[in-house]
């Protein structure tokens, strides 16, 4: 069966300092990847997706970046965290060709 | 206008009572998605359908194409079913458009 993991499940990082959350997906091939961030009292926004290894797509301009080094590897990424990138990120994957996506656990960040 | 919108906001409902939370689309979909994200933030997804009804255990999610618009429902509610749901609309290029969510809080 495939299973979805992120880490660290919750992170508090001072404002400038970098970010590394990982995503990795089992069981499946050649899953789309998807990033999305929920902030306090908004809905969930995508941040990115990507249909492939080294294939990113960028839905909101903003300090954070994306990559995938392996198939089934789904990094986030940021140089210098602002107070604004506090939310909860979550990762999600579905196979190509479906709709469904399936959501990992969640990392919540707070940027003090 | 936010290309999602879901109502009501916030529900509060007793032990089985049976419960309705709508959403509106303003965009082309290719599916529409509900979404369950229980008090600690993971999120299960519940339905996606494109077309009539679809009915899973005590939920059955409904949509209307013409009119853009779909419907959750949860016939004799219960406290476990107190939850944030979330209506999203699929793109074609796979991506998901969501709603900014009902709380629905099931009183025993």
């Amino acid at each position: 069966s495939q299973t979805i993991h992120q880490w660290p499940a919750t992170l508090v990082q001072p404002v400038g300092s970098p970010l590394s959350l990982e995503c990795t997906v089992e069981g499946t091939s050649n899953p789309n990847l998807y990033w999305y961030r929920q902030a306090a009292g908004r809905g969930l926004q995508l941040l990115f997706y990507s249909v492939g290894i080294g294939q990113i797509s960028s839905e909101v301009p903003q300090n954070l970046s994306a990559s995938r080094p392996q198939d089934r590897q789904f990094i986030l990424s940021s140089k210098k965290l602002l107070l604004s990138d506090s939310g909860f990120y979550l990762c999600a994957w579905s196979a190509l060709g479906t709709g469904t996506q399936y959501f990992g656990p969640g990392t919540r960040l707070t940027v003090l | 206008k936010n290309e999602v919108e879901q109502s009501p906001q916030n529900l509060t409902a007793q032990e089985g009572e049976f419960i309705t939370i709508n959403c509106s689309y303003s965009v082309g979909i290719s599916a529409l998605h509900w979404l369950q994200q229980h008090p600690g933030g993971g999120i299960v997804s519940l339905f996606m359908l494109s077309s009539g009804k679809k009915k899973h255990g005590r939920l059955i999610a409904t949509i209307n194409i013409q009119e853009k618009h779909s419907s959750l429902h949860i016939t004799a509610s219960h406290p476990r079913d107190s939850a944030v749901y979330i209506c999203a609309v699929g793109r074609s290029q796979g991506n998901l458009i969501f709603g900014k969510g009902t709380k629905l809080s099931v009183k025993p």
